[in-house]
């Protein structure tokens, strides 16, 4: 069974940096790209970043970009989020998530998703 | 980049009801990519519909998903008391990933 644990969240100062983790078991890890996905209070979700199964592609939020960095670890099985230069909006549950797919029957496309979530770190931007 | 609007904002209904939630894109998206998810304190965001239309693993039948273009929907048979939650569509377009604001189904 796939399992996705989030850890590092905390209380972090405006201005401050902080590294999220995201461990990964009961999958071939480095076969598949990975979300970081985040929730603020009273909010919505919003979308953070993607990366590649090797590493190589990298997507970005505009609210995120320039700030937070995806990296991941495939010999550990672990993905992480560098934030710097945090902001009191970036308060929020921060969740990673497996990007799966399945092929569409009697054609040669597939549909994509997130398919696999873990149950959240939280973040508290606050002086 | 595509936007996706949900109404209603909040859903109150019955145990046992139906209930009918709309997402709508700001232009025509593909099916492949039109995905939804459920939402509850505390936990796991949990897959439910993805190509629009197709049920997760283990994802009650009462739960369907349909649309095309711009108008999708997931609708609920009937509903069970742990259905009450947050609900959100979510559009890929190949390099940035975008959810509705949600749509809450709460007991009435």
């Amino acid at each position: 069974q796939v399992q996705l644990v989030e850890s590092g969240g905390t209380v972090v100062q405006p201005g401050g940096s902080l590294r999220l983790s995201c461990a990964a078991s009961g999958l071939t890890f480095s076969l598949f790209g990975m979300h970081w996905v985040r929730q603020s209070p009273g909010k919505g979700l919003e979308w953070v970043t993607f990366i590649e199964n090797d590493g190589n592609t990298k997507y970005y939020a505009d609210s995120v970009k320039g700030r937070f960095t995806v990296s991941r670890d495939n010999s550990k099985n672990t993905m992480y989020l560098q934030m710097n230069n945090l902001r009191s909006e970036d308060t929020a549950v921060y969740y990673c998530a497996k990007w799966d797919r399945t092929a569409v029957a009697h054609t040669s496309s597939y549909d994509y998703y997130l398919g696999v979530w873990g149950k959240g770190t939280t973040v508290i931007v606050s002086s | 980049e595509v936007v996706l609007t949900q109404s209603p904002g909040t859903l109150s209904l019955s145990p046992g009801e139906r209930a009918t939630l709309s997402c709508r894109a700001s232009q025509s998206v593909s099916t492949t990519y039109l995905t939804w998810y459920q939402l509850k304190p505390g936990q796991a965001p949990r897959l439910l519909i993805f190509g629009a239309s197709s049920r997760a693993t283990g994802i009650p039948d009462r739960f369907s998903g349909s649309g095309s273009g711009t108008d999708f929907s997931l609708t609920i048979s009937g509903l069970e008391p742990e259905d009450f939650a947050m609900y959100y569509c979510q559009h890929y377009n190949g390099a940035s990933w975008t959810f509705g604001q949600g749509t809450k189904v709460e007991i009435k």
